[in-house]
């Protein structure tokens, strides 16, 4: 699976929108782009994932460049509750499912 | 619909003793994977069950980390004996891949496991 390349930290004020960016250069065709979250002790919770198309759900927002190379995870109004790790994962579809390899990820912390 | 449930909470168990962790998946995924974070380490996979066979169990440090899935539901994950090193949360997670390129993964809370 490609490796991804995150910001170590980064502040959001609170009602404002996150944009977390994610660097994967060496992403191959296919890979999907997985963002997972991980609030402080609890697990990984899933956000989004796609392909090349950018894609919303009720959480948030993937922006996919058209290259593939790098995605940038949007959380439209940022609150509190959304300070926690974000992690972007590269992974390959199997036919059995497949692991996920988790990096240092982006701290984010949202601030009144 | 229920989560992933992981039992116990916490565990705090001295060297040398056994522990099992347990892990009940969400009703109908096949899929069930172990993954444990170690102190100011990153998650780092263990091993991937597709029912009650092992279908990946590449992450897994040594033998005295031995997991089982019988029957395909739940899941444990003993560690015999356990050493200092092996403190850290442990997650598990499931899935289901009626489309394979669609698989998600969902999370337990973990089990945060101290030896002593």
């Amino acid at each position: 699976d490609a490796k991804t390349t995150q910001p170590p930290s980064m502040d959001c004020a609170e009602g404002r929108a996150a944009n977390l960016p994610c660097n994967h250069s060496t992403i191959s065709g296919n890979e999907y782009v997985y963002w997972y979250r991980q609030i402080h002790s609890q697990g990984p919770q899933y956000i989004i994932h796609g392909l090349k198309n950018n894609e919303t759900n009720e959480m948030a927002s993937l922006i996919i460049t058209e290259d593939r190379k790098s995605s940038t995870l949007i959380l439209p109004h940022a609150t509190l509750r959304d300070t926690a790790v974000y992690y972007c994962i590269v992974r390959v579809a199997k036919e059995y499912g497949n692991k996920l390899v988790f990096g240092a990820g982006t701290i984010l912390r949202v601030k009144s | 619909e229920a989560g992933v449930t992981q039992f116990p909470s916490h565990s705090v168990i001295e060297k040398g003793q056994t522990v099992t962790l347990r892990c009940d998946p969400i009703s109908g995924h096949d899929n069930l994977y172990w993954y444990r974070r170690v102190m100011g380490k990153e998650i780092k996979f263990l091993l991937h069950f597709v029912k009650e066979s092992k279908q990946d169990e590449s992450g897994m440090p040594n033998n005295r980390f031995l997991a089982e899935r019988t029957g395909g539901t739940y899941s444990t994950l003993k560690v015999q004996p356990a050493e200092l090193e092996d403190s850290g949360v442990y997650f598990c997670a499931s899935s289901h891949t009626p489309d394979r390129l669609q698989e998600t993964q969902y999370f337990g809370p973990g089990t945060r496991l101290l030896v002593l």
